[in-house]
């Protein structure tokens, strides 16, 4: 089945402690975003990459790294979490042009304690 | 800077209702519009993609219009089921693979 994962779905964690969220898809799709989402702000992009070793910031992208090494994975790393970080996350994919639908991930509900 | 915005915020109607949804957007110079469908605490599920080029699109009972010039797009639901009930997004993609969304609208139907 074509689709986007991410794990872990819910995390709850403290003030300073790294964590990783992970984003794969298996459409063999060239682009990939994050995206968080928050009440009256709605999904704003906070990271993507075009292909392989290529990424760019997008609206939001204070207090957090991605890195793409292979097609399939885009993980979202908090290095230094803050409570303002809490926040419900998604990841998306789509084939290389801005005409292509995306697909979004089932989300990942962070809270930062 | 690209906007969107979609009214109603909020709209609850009886079951068997066909209804629309409006998405409003600032810049005309988009590469597509994308409306989705989000059950609460689930992610997004698309719905129907409009490319620039095109008026409309459609899926069962669901038809989606574009009018890029007047930066307007509408979603018609027909004959509106308890199982529609869901926030409906509204996106645009002006471009570099980004998506721009409206706040959505929280759709109820009533049996």
């Amino acid at each position: 089945e074509a689709q986007v994962t991410q794990n872990p779905r819910y995390l709850i964690t403290v003030t300073g402690k790294k964590l990783t969220v992970t984003c794969s898809q298996n459409m063999n799709h060239e682009y990939m975003s994050w995206y968080r989402q928050d009440p009256g702000l709605g999904l704003r992009q906070i990271y993507y990459s075009m292909n392989v070793e290529v990424t760019d910031k997008g609206d939001v992208p204070e207090g957090y790294k991605v890195s793409r090494k292979e097609k399939r994975n885009f993980p979202l790393i908090l290095e230094s979490p803050s409570p303002n970080q809490t926040s419900l996350y998604f990841c998306a994919s789509s084939f290389g042009t801005s005409y292509n639908e995306q697909f979004f991930g089932p989300g990942t509900r962070l809270t930062v304690l | 800077k690209q906007e969107v915005t979609q009214i109603p915020a909020a709209l609850s109607v009886p079951e068997g209702e066909n209804l629309v949804l409006n998405c409003s957007f600032t810049d005309s110079a988009i590469y597509n519009l994308q409306w989705f469908r989000q059950d609460p605490g689930k992610g997004l599920t698309s719905l129907l993609l409009i490319q620039s080029s095109q008026r409309e699109q459609t899926s069962g009972r669901l038809n989606a219009s574009l009018d890029k010039s007047s930066g307007r797009s509408t979603l018609y639901i027909a004959a509106s089921q308890p199982g529609d009930s869901a926030t409906y997004l509204c996106a645009v993609s002006p471009g570099a693979q980004k998506l721009v969304f409206g706040q959505g609208t929280r759709l109820t139907i009533n049996p």
